[in-house]
Protein backbone atom coordinates (compact mmCIF):
# COMPACT_ATOMS: atom_id res chain seq x y z
CA UNK A 1 0.00 0.00 0.00
CA UNK A 2 1.35 3.22 -1.01
CA UNK A 3 1.59 5.63 2.24
CA UNK A 4 3.20 9.62 2.40
CA UNK A 5 3.37 10.83 5.58
CA UNK A 6 4.40 14.84 5.93
CA UNK A 7 5.71 16.14 9.25
CA UNK A 8 7.62 19.20 10.08
CA UNK A 9 4.77 21.54 10.02
CA UNK A 10 3.85 24.15 12.59
CA UNK A 11 3.53 27.72 13.59
CA UNK A 12 6.53 29.80 12.78
CA UNK A 13 7.58 33.95 12.46
CA UNK A 14 7.48 36.15 8.84
CA UNK A 15 11.06 35.81 7.24
CA UNK A 16 11.58 32.49 9.35
CA UNK A 17 12.46 29.14 8.28
CA UNK A 18 11.13 25.56 8.16
CA UNK A 19 11.37 22.35 6.86
CA UNK A 20 8.82 19.34 5.70
CA UNK A 21 9.55 15.67 4.90
CA UNK A 22 7.67 13.43 3.74
CA UNK A 23 8.38 9.89 4.39
CA UNK A 24 6.98 7.36 1.44
CA UNK A 25 6.69 3.60 1.75
CA UNK A 26 4.86 1.14 -0.91
CA UNK A 27 6.68 1.84 -3.84
CA UNK A 28 9.73 2.37 -5.54
CA UNK A 29 10.20 5.65 -4.06
CA UNK A 30 13.18 6.37 -7.00
CA UNK A 31 11.32 5.54 -9.97
CA UNK A 32 8.87 8.50 -9.59
CA UNK A 33 8.70 12.40 -9.77
CA UNK A 34 7.31 14.22 -5.98
CA UNK A 35 5.99 17.15 -5.33
CA UNK A 36 4.10 19.38 -3.06
CA UNK A 37 1.21 20.85 -3.41
CA UNK A 38 -0.24 23.07 -0.89
CA UNK A 39 -3.90 24.53 0.18
CA UNK A 40 -4.80 27.39 2.43
CA UNK A 41 -7.53 27.37 4.15
CA UNK A 42 -10.82 27.39 2.91
CA UNK A 43 -8.72 27.72 -0.37
CA UNK A 44 -8.61 26.11 -3.63
CA UNK A 45 -5.35 23.59 -4.52
CA UNK A 46 -2.38 25.28 -5.88
CA UNK A 47 0.81 23.27 -7.19
CA UNK A 48 4.29 23.76 -4.95
CA UNK A 49 7.27 22.35 -6.46
CA UNK A 50 8.24 19.20 -8.53
CA UNK A 51 11.38 17.42 -8.64
CA UNK A 52 12.72 14.73 -10.59
CA UNK A 53 13.61 10.95 -9.77
CA UNK A 54 17.56 11.66 -9.75
CA UNK A 55 16.34 15.08 -8.06
CA UNK A 56 18.98 16.92 -10.59
CA UNK A 57 15.36 18.95 -12.14
CA UNK A 58 13.59 20.54 -9.63
CA UNK A 59 10.12 22.91 -10.94
CA UNK A 60 8.60 25.90 -8.73
CA UNK A 61 5.85 28.40 -9.70
CA UNK A 62 6.22 32.12 -9.42
CA UNK A 63 5.18 32.69 -5.82
CA UNK A 64 7.48 30.30 -4.08
CA UNK A 65 10.55 30.04 -6.25
CA UNK A 66 13.64 31.59 -4.75
CA UNK A 67 12.47 31.37 -1.40
CA UNK A 68 11.21 27.36 -1.79
CA UNK A 69 13.78 24.11 -2.39
CA UNK A 70 12.65 20.40 -2.85
CA UNK A 71 15.36 17.84 -2.51
CA UNK A 72 15.02 14.17 -1.92
CA UNK A 73 16.99 10.97 -0.38
CA UNK A 74 15.94 7.99 -2.56
CA UNK A 75 17.92 5.73 -0.39
CA UNK A 76 15.90 6.88 2.85
CA UNK A 77 12.22 7.55 0.81
CA UNK A 78 12.25 10.75 1.94
CA UNK A 79 11.15 13.75 0.24
CA UNK A 80 11.79 17.75 1.73
CA UNK A 81 10.46 21.08 1.18
CA UNK A 82 12.84 23.71 2.71
CA UNK A 83 11.30 26.76 3.11
CA UNK A 84 12.74 30.20 3.70
CA UNK A 85 11.75 33.78 3.91
CA UNK A 86 8.24 32.54 4.92
CA UNK A 87 5.26 35.05 4.59
CA UNK A 88 2.09 34.84 5.60
CA UNK A 89 0.52 33.97 2.47
CA UNK A 90 2.25 30.62 2.41
CA UNK A 91 0.19 29.67 5.55
CA UNK A 92 -1.54 26.35 4.50
CA UNK A 93 -1.78 22.55 5.01
CA UNK A 94 1.42 21.51 2.85
CA UNK A 95 0.76 17.66 0.94
CA UNK A 96 3.55 15.32 -0.53
CA UNK A 97 2.18 14.19 -3.59
CA UNK A 98 3.54 11.20 -6.55
CA UNK A 99 2.98 12.10 -9.25
CA UNK A 100 1.65 12.44 -12.47
CA UNK A 101 -0.76 13.06 -12.26
CA UNK A 102 -1.07 13.77 -8.05
CA UNK A 103 -1.93 9.79 -7.63
CA UNK A 104 -1.36 9.39 -4.13
CA UNK A 105 -1.21 12.10 -1.46
CA UNK A 106 -0.05 12.11 1.87
CA UNK A 107 -2.49 13.62 5.13
CA UNK A 108 -1.18 17.06 4.79
CA UNK A 109 0.93 18.97 7.51
CA UNK A 110 -0.33 22.32 8.43
CA UNK A 111 2.30 25.56 8.03
CA UNK A 112 1.14 28.47 10.16
CA UNK A 113 3.43 31.68 9.59
CA UNK A 114 2.17 34.13 11.84
CA UNK A 115 3.66 37.23 14.51
CA UNK B 1 0.58 30.52 -17.00
CA UNK B 2 -2.48 28.24 -17.90
CA UNK B 3 -5.19 29.39 -16.15
CA UNK B 4 -8.04 26.81 -15.46
CA UNK B 5 -11.49 28.50 -14.52
CA UNK B 6 -14.10 26.04 -13.30
CA UNK B 7 -17.96 26.42 -13.59
CA UNK B 8 -20.14 26.72 -11.58
CA UNK B 9 -18.22 27.86 -8.24
CA UNK B 10 -21.42 26.02 -6.64
CA UNK B 11 -24.45 23.62 -7.43
CA UNK B 12 -26.35 21.17 -5.36
CA UNK B 13 -27.61 18.11 -7.38
CA UNK B 14 -30.76 15.93 -5.97
CA UNK B 15 -30.02 11.80 -6.00
CA UNK B 16 -30.56 10.69 -9.53
CA UNK B 17 -30.10 13.93 -11.00
CA UNK B 18 -27.00 14.04 -14.02
CA UNK B 19 -24.91 16.33 -12.84
CA UNK B 20 -22.08 18.23 -15.32
CA UNK B 21 -19.16 19.98 -14.38
CA UNK B 22 -16.78 22.16 -16.72
CA UNK B 23 -13.26 23.15 -16.85
CA UNK B 24 -11.97 25.71 -19.44
CA UNK B 25 -8.20 26.65 -19.63
CA UNK B 26 -6.93 30.24 -20.82
CA UNK B 27 -4.96 28.21 -23.50
CA UNK B 28 -4.79 24.50 -25.15
CA UNK B 29 -4.13 21.69 -22.94
CA UNK B 30 -3.18 17.90 -23.76
CA UNK B 31 -5.36 16.76 -21.25
CA UNK B 32 -6.82 17.02 -18.15
CA UNK B 33 -6.71 15.38 -14.55
CA UNK B 34 -9.70 15.97 -11.89
CA UNK B 35 -9.45 15.29 -8.09
CA UNK B 36 -12.11 14.91 -5.11
CA UNK B 37 -11.87 16.54 -2.32
CA UNK B 38 -14.10 15.59 1.00
CA UNK B 39 -14.64 18.00 3.94
CA UNK B 40 -11.14 17.38 5.66
CA UNK B 41 -9.74 14.76 4.03
CA UNK B 42 -6.82 14.73 1.57
CA UNK B 43 -7.68 15.19 -2.14
CA UNK B 44 -7.27 12.09 -4.43
CA UNK B 45 -6.82 11.34 -8.46
CA UNK B 46 -10.69 10.99 -9.38
CA UNK B 47 -10.16 11.05 -13.58
CA UNK B 48 -6.77 11.16 -15.24
CA UNK B 49 -5.65 12.19 -18.64
CA UNK B 50 -9.68 14.10 -19.87
CA UNK B 51 -11.05 10.52 -19.29
CA UNK B 52 -9.75 8.11 -17.69
CA UNK B 53 -11.02 6.25 -14.07
CA UNK B 54 -9.06 6.71 -11.18
CA UNK B 55 -8.89 2.86 -9.53
CA UNK B 56 -12.57 2.58 -7.47
CA UNK B 57 -13.90 5.28 -9.35
CA UNK B 58 -17.88 4.17 -10.21
CA UNK B 59 -18.60 4.27 -13.28
CA UNK B 60 -21.39 6.83 -12.97
CA UNK B 61 -18.20 9.18 -13.20
CA UNK B 62 -16.64 10.48 -16.89
CA UNK B 63 -14.61 12.90 -18.45
CA UNK B 64 -14.20 14.02 -21.74
CA UNK B 65 -13.15 17.60 -23.71
CA UNK B 66 -9.64 18.76 -25.45
CA UNK B 67 -7.85 21.56 -26.34
CA UNK B 68 -9.34 23.97 -24.07
CA UNK B 69 -12.65 23.12 -23.05
CA UNK B 70 -12.95 19.86 -20.29
CA UNK B 71 -15.88 18.56 -18.34
CA UNK B 72 -16.49 15.84 -15.60
CA UNK B 73 -19.88 14.05 -15.74
CA UNK B 74 -21.94 12.24 -12.96
CA UNK B 75 -24.64 10.02 -14.72
CA UNK B 76 -26.51 9.78 -11.76
CA UNK B 77 -25.62 11.92 -8.23
CA UNK B 78 -25.12 9.65 -5.13
CA UNK B 79 -25.22 10.98 -1.40
CA UNK B 80 -21.37 10.25 -1.56
CA UNK B 81 -20.68 12.32 -4.28
CA UNK B 82 -20.91 15.61 -2.90
CA UNK B 83 -17.49 17.33 -2.56
CA UNK B 84 -15.53 19.68 -4.16
CA UNK B 85 -13.99 18.76 -7.52
CA UNK B 86 -10.64 20.34 -8.94
CA UNK B 87 -9.23 20.34 -12.52
CA UNK B 88 -6.02 20.14 -13.29
CA UNK B 89 -3.53 20.42 -16.05
CA UNK B 90 -0.02 18.88 -16.11
CA UNK B 91 0.76 19.91 -20.10
CA UNK B 92 3.45 22.56 -19.23
CA UNK B 93 4.96 24.08 -16.13
CA UNK B 94 3.79 25.62 -14.01
CA UNK B 95 1.24 22.90 -12.99
CA UNK B 96 -2.21 24.93 -12.49
CA UNK B 97 -5.67 24.03 -10.37
CA UNK B 98 -8.90 25.35 -11.18
CA UNK B 99 -11.00 27.54 -7.95
CA UNK B 100 -13.36 24.00 -7.60
CA UNK B 101 -16.66 23.36 -8.19
CA UNK B 102 -18.32 22.55 -4.48
CA UNK B 103 -20.90 20.32 -5.29
CA UNK B 104 -23.69 19.53 -2.68
CA UNK B 105 -26.68 17.38 -2.18
CA UNK B 106 -30.30 18.48 -2.30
Amino acid sequence: EVQLVESGGGLVQPGRSLKLSCAASGFTFSNYYMAWVRQAPKKGLEWVATISTSGSRTYYPDSVKGRFTISRDNAKSSLYLQMNSLKSEDTATYYCARHSPFNYWGQGVMVTVSS
Amino acid sequence: EIVLTQSPTTMAASPGEKVTLTCRASSSVSYMHWYQQRSGASPKLWIYETSKLASGVPNRFSGSGSGTSYSLTINSMETEDAATYYCQQGSSYPYTFGAGTKLELK
